[in-house]
């Protein structure tokens, strides 16, 4: 099993550009979580998806925070336009929960992101 | 709500030496409980979970921990340290119902040859 795959695995960009990180789940797995980890806030948990579907975004910071999934397979956190507070790991996870946590969540390699 | 407290940001221990790690959860019902472990530049590997039963629970690199409910703790041992466990542990609860996840703060654990 090729795990949870996250692309790129580091992007420095400029304040303003737009930034987009790509997470493959793995194959069968019906969640996908994305986090945020930065030494003052810790592991965050920004959105997660069941069955494609975004159930809660409550964590989302801000309007400049958007993320997809338009099928199983592939998922996608855009950030637009990117500022110097937003650099931090994002990570990807993903489960085969289908009726709540008691399924592992695996991880990805995170994407380091710098903002400029 | 819930939360969890590590309240040991930083650990240092010899090789060979025991460990325990620990962790405070709120939560008002039995929670789902969990440790991960993350190696520098690297994601997120769970070594343990607990939902049910036995207290005492069996992981992966012989990691073990104890569900206290009377002290709302879930710490983290291991009998004798290597220095490949230098990393950093998280704590994480999870609720019922939900697939949100909880973690604490992080203890970043260093090991002396």
């Amino acid at each position: 099993d090729a795990g949870v795959i996250q692309s790129p695995r580091h992007e420095v960009t400029e304040m303003g550009q737009e930034v987009t990180l790509r997470c493959k789940p793995i194959s069968g797995h019906n969640s996908l979580f994305w986090y945020r980890q930065t030494m003052m806030r810790g592991l965050e948990l920004l959105i997660y998806f069941n069955n494609n579907v975004p159930i809660d975004d409550s964590g989302m910071p801000e309007d400049r925070f958007s993320a997809k999934m338009p099928n199983a397979s592939f998922s996608t956190l855009k950030i637009q336009p990117s500022e110097p507070r937003d650099s931090a790991v994002y990570f990807c996870a993903s489960s085969s929960a289908g009726t709540g946590i008691w399924e592992t969540q695996y991880f990805g390699p995170g994407t380091r992101l710098l903002v400029l | 709500a819930q939360s969890v407290t590590q309240p040991d940001i930083h650990i240092t221990v010899s090789e060979g030496a025991s460990l325990e790690l620990r962790c405070n959860y709120s939560y008002g019902a039995t929670p789902y409980l969990f440790w991960y472990v993350q190696s520098p530049g690297q994601g997120l590997q769970l070594l343990l979970k607990y939902f049910s039963g036995d207290t005492l629970v069996q992981g992966i690199k012989g990691f073990e921990a104890e569900f206290k409910r009377s002290q709302s703790s879930f710490n983290l041992r291991k009998p004798s340290v290597h220095w490949s466990d230098a990393a950093e542990y998280f704590c994480a609860v999870g609720a019922r119902n939900t697939d949100k996840l909880i973690f604490g703060t992080g203890t970043r654990l260093q090991v002396f040859p």
